[in-house]
Order: C-alpha cells, then structure tokens, then sequence
C-alpha cells in the first residue's frame, strides 16, 4: 500500500512569488493534517481536515496560506505571496479516524526554500 | 498554552548503549502519547505510542513510560544500534484535536 505522497520534494522560488504543494494521503484515510516544520524543531499544524470539511485551522495565516481538499482525498496548499520566513518543510498526514488519537502517517515533506 | 518539553536535544551514545528521551507536557486532558522517528530527508514515523490507561508498553528494544501525575513520559532504547541514529520526536495528543509535538531529540550513536 503507498503511503502518504507529497509532491514536489523541493522547491525553490523567489519571495513574493507563489506556490502550491501537493498530498495524496493514504487510501481511505479520512482525517489530513498539514504541518510546517521549521529547522532543528517539531512539526507544528497549520490545518487539520476531517474529509472535506477543514475542522482546525487556527494556526493557518489566512492572509498568505490557503489550502483546499476537494472531494475529500487529495489536498493543495498555498502560499501567496510567499514571504522569506516561509522556508521550511511543509509535511502532509494523514489518519483514519476522526478523534485524532491515532497512528497519523507522514509524508516525505516538501522543503520550500524563499529567496 | 499546550506545551510538550523534551529533554535532551542531542544525545550521543556508544553502540550498545541505552538511550533515554524525556517529555513533559502541560495540557491534563491528554491522553495519547506517540513517539516519532524521522531520519534525514524523511517524515517522521510512528515506533511506538502509549495511552493515558497504560504506565508502560514495550516493543523490543523500545520502550515508553508514562507519568500522569507528574505529566512525564519517556523513550527508552536499549541495546542502541548506529541505525538508531535520527531525531525523536514526543508528542501529546488529548483525544480529539490536537497533536503538540516537542522539539525533538537529536541521537547519534557512535560505533
């Protein structure tokens, strides 16, 4: 069974410039999370779904981040206009139940690089 | 807030050695305590987790405790291998909505 896919691995843009990461979580997994972890720190989450529904996203800068999960499977998250301080690693996961008390499944992380 | 402290931040043993992370966290109401492994270049996985109902839970040379009255809870790794070598994370869960990670472990086991 594939795990949790987030694509692209790396990018690399110039500040004020836009960008959108991807995730595939694991088949029939209803809960998706998506953290930022920044360097030598752990994981901290931006969002939290529960099917389509974006049940926690309290500490999703609304200004510059937006994420959507359409259909309830796949998930995008943007940056626009990304800013210096956004370079880190944006991990996707994802959980098969609701309570949140589960094993969650990580990603291999995309690390976004601002210049 | 919530918070999860984790102590030490690196940790270098010799091969063979035990090796032990430690948590603390602040939110009562937590009761799902996970551990995460993540080497270089990868996410973090799951190695072991442990519920508010259990004091300990092994899984060969791993090993979690848990403290509710003084909110700690421990990683021990026995009979440490250079593999080992990543960074542990704790984290704490209060059965609904949140995972709070600590800061991470960083352990390097020499050969």
């Amino acid at each position: 069974e594939a795990g949790v896919v987030q694509s692209p691995r790396y990018k690399i843009i110039e500040k004020k410039q836009p960008v959108a990461f991807w995730c595939n979580p694991i088949s029939g997994h209803n809960t998706l999370y998506w953290y930022l972890q920044n360097l030598g720190q752990g994981p901290e989450l931006l969002i939290r779904y529960e099917n389509e529904e974006a049940v926690d996203d309290s500490q999703l800068p609304k200004d510059r981040f937006s994420a959507e999960r359409l259909k309830g499977v796949d998930s995008t998250l943007k940056i626009q206009p990304a800013e210096l301080g956004d370079s880190a690693v944006y991990l996707c996961a994802s959980s098969s139940a609701g309570t949140g008390a589960t094993e969650a499944f990580f990603g291999q992380g995309t690390r976004l690089t601002v210049v | 807030g919530e918070n999860v402290e984790q102590h030490p931040s690196t940790l270098s043993v010799q091969e063979g050695d035990s090796a032990v992370i430690k948590c603390t966290y602040s939110d009562s109401a937590s009761n799902y305590f996970p551990w995460y492994k993540q080497e270089l270049g990868k996410g973090p996985q799951l190695i072991i987790d442990i519920r508010s109902n259990v004091g300990e839970k092994k899984d060969q040379r791993i090993a979690v405790t848990l403290n509710k009255t003084a909110k700690h809870f421990s990683l021990h790794i026995t009979e440490t291998q250079p593999e080992d070598s990543a960074v542990y994370f704790c984290a704490s869960n209060t059965g609904g909505f949140k995972t709070i990670f600590g800061a991470g472990t960083r352990l390097f086991v020499k050969a």
